[in-house]
């Protein structure tokens, strides 16, 4: 089965700090995604990354950025966090067109 | 950009009902996936079903491309089927997934 680990389940950071979000994916996919989710809002795509160091910004990028060094890794980077990021965060991967399989979810509170 | 809509936004089951969701889109697609979203917040693919119709145990989909809409079939629901139903086109060509607002299942025993 694809497995696709985000690193944290819940966290609570504060306003300004840096926050990195680990994702992995096990099955050599090409591409990797990060969304938010809010309520009333559904999913919404940050960035998107078809290819190891190749990096798209997707709807809302704005104040996220993404690291992608190895292929199976796509790291999300808030640089300074502020109380509107708090969201629930969801890495996915897929090859290209294919089915897409997400992790289980990164509920982050900035306080 | 392209548009997906999805009816109804909420649904209430007795256990053991039949239920229909749907899933329209604004313009034509070479790739619809269905997911559902548990209690918990775990996206699940169900189904990648750019058209045609496809079965899973109790689940069924079908996509007619030509004329934008596709249709998950819930038969015999059961609590665990809870949840948020979710579709999901790519805005263009194999760009990232456009995902619906969802319907919210409740199943009652």
């Amino acid at each position: 089965d694809v497995k696709v680990t985000q690193s944290s389940r819940y966290l609570v950071k504060r306003t300004g700090e840096k926050v990195f979000l680990e994702c992995v994916q096990d099955m050599d996919h090409e591409n990797m995604f990060w969304y938010r989710q809010d309520p009333g809002l559904g999913l919404r795509l940050i960035y998107f990354s078809y290819d190891v160091k190749m990096k798209e910004k997707g709807d809302i990028p704005e104040g996220y950025s993404v690291s992608r060094e190895k292929k199976e890794r796509f790291s999300l980077i808030l640089e300074s966090a502020s109380t509107n990021q708090t969201s629930m965060y969801l890495c996915a991967s897929s090859w290209q067109g294919n089915t897409i399989y997400f992790g289980e979810g990164s509920w982050l509170t900035v306080v | 950009g392209i548009q997906v809509e999805q009816s109804p936004p909420d649904l209430i089951l007795q256990e053991g009902a039949n239920s229909t969701l749907r899933c329209n889109f604004s313009d034509s697609v070479n790739n619809l996936q269905w997911f559902h979203q548990n209690p918990w917040g775990q996206l699940i693919n169900l189904f990648y079903i750019p058209s045609g119709t496809k079965q899973n145990g109790r689940l069924s989909a079908t996509t007619v491309a030509t004329e934008r809409y596709s249709l998950l079939y819930i038969s015999s629901s059961q609590t665990t089927d809870s949840g948020v139903y979710f579709c999901a086109v790519p805005a263009k060509g194999n760009t990232p997934l456009v995902f619906g607002k969802g319907t919210r299942l409740s199943v009652i025993a």
